[in-house]
This record gives C-alpha cells, sequence and structure tokens, in this order.
C-alpha cells in the first residue's frame, strides 16, 4: 500500500540526547514536511523540504534539524537544544506544491 | 488576531443529527480551503478540499466557504458513532510555492449512539 510511514510510533529522549525521528513514503511525492501539534496550539510547521538535498526552515525549527537525501526519507533530529520536545511529531508529503498534503500517523516524543 | 480561529469544542452530538463546524480567518489572500479528520492517536486525514468560494459535496460531507465572510464550514449529515474525531480546518493562500498551511486548532466532535 502507498503511504507515509513514521517511525517509531513511541520514543523516549534522555536530557541531553539527540534523537531522530524516522520519515518514509513511498507515494513518489516531491514535497515534505515536519509538523508538531501539541494539545491546543494545533499544527505548527517545523521544517519542509520541496526537492532532494533542500530544506527550509519553518515556523519553530530552533533545536531541530532534518536532511533530504532521498527522494523518500525525511528524517527529522531533535537536538538537545530543543528544551521543550514533549508532543506529537506529524509528518506530511505532497505530490507537488500545487496538492494537499497527506499526513503519517505521527510519533509522539517523551522526556524520560 | 490568530490566523485561524476554530472554537475547539468539545461538540456532542446524537447518531443521525448534522454535524456544523466552522472557522475564521483573517488572511483576504488564502485561497484553497481543507478539511482534515484526525482520530485519537492518528494524524489528520484529508476529508475535504475545495478552492475559492463555493459548496462541495462529497457524500455526507459538504464543505462550504464564504471569502466576502472569511468563513469556511463543515457539515457531516446522518452522523454516525465512527465520526467521533477532531476536526481540522487548513488553508493555504496558494499551493504553488511553499505550499504552507495555517491550521485551526481543531474541533473535538463526538457522536453519541
Amino acid at each position: 500500500d502507498g503511504g507515509i510511514t513514521q517511525s517509531p510510533k513511541y520514543l523516549f529522549r534522555k536530557e541531553g540526547q539527540n534523537v531522530t525521528l524516522s520519515c518514509e513514503q513511498n507515494l513518489n511525492h516531491d514535497a515534505m514536511y515536519w509538523y508538531r501539534q501539541d494539545p491546543g496550539q494545533g499544527l505548527r510547521l517545523i521544517y519542509y523540504s520541496q526537492i532532494v538535498n533542500d530544506f527550509q526552515k519553518g515556523d519553530i525549527a530552533e533545536g531541530y534539524s532534518v536532511s533530504r537525501e532521498k527522494k523518500e526519507s525525511f528524517p527529522l533530529t531533535v537536538t538537545s537544544a530543543q528544551k521543550n520536545p514533549t508532543a506529537f511529531y506529524l509528518c506530511a508529503s505532497a505530490r507537488d506544491r500545487d496538492q494537499p498534503q497527506h499526513f503519517g500517523d505521527g510519533t509522539r516524543l517523551s522526556i524520560l | 488576531q490568530k490566523e485561524v480561529e476554530q472554537d475547539p469544542g468539545p461538540l456532542s452530538v446524537p447518531e443521525g443529527a448534522i454535524v456544523s463546524l466552522n472557522c475564521t480567518y483573517s488572511n483576504s489572500a488564502f485561497q484553497y480551503f481543507m478539511w482534515y479528520r484526525q482520530y485519537s492517536r492518528k494524524g489528520p486525514e484529508l476529508l475535504m478540499y475545495t478552492y475559492s468560494s463555493g459548496n462541495k459535496e462529497d457524500g455526507r460531507f459538504t464543505a462550504q466557504v464564504d471569502k466576502s465572510s472569511k468563513y469556511i464550514s463543515l457539515f457531516i449529515r446522518d452522523s454516525q458513532p465512527s465520526d467521533s474525531a477532531t476536526y481540522l480546518c487548513a488553508m493555504s493562500v496558494a499551493l504553488r510555492g511553499n505550499n504552507r498551511l495555517a491550521f485551526g486548532k481543531g474541533n473535538q466532535v463526538v457522536v453519541i449512539p
């Protein structure tokens, strides 16, 4: 089945640790996005990429990093500089800039 | 003023009732409007996608856009318990370009059997 796969479903981070969230899509979509969802705050854009080897900061990029080495993959690293990382992280993709975004099922990150 | 306003609810309705959800927005440049449904612990699922003003119908779902009032609505007819979810509105200036979406906070709906 075609879709967007996020892993792991649940992730725990220790203080001072970097963790990486995986996002893979087999939809042949060019554009990929990372959002953070907090209760009562809706979705906020962290980073997005419209093409391989290129990505742009979103509204809340501080403490996060991404890479886009392959079209199907857009991993997100939550660094130790992100002081409030506990949230539900959602990856999305779109066929191109004319199409609406489709989402994966998210990764819930918590602090140990 | 927030770019997109959406009443978080929760909204409880009996099975078979019509569910009415809405969002208001401040940016008159928004042209593309979407409604997503999100079940607990899942990602949002695209329900409806409309361009500019007017109505769009898909089965039990109807999306309305009134650009003059900066107001969009989603109606669910003959609601079912399986419609219990959080509904998110989203909009963008243009899907060309960076395709950045502005989201409402989501409206929780509970359909009571």
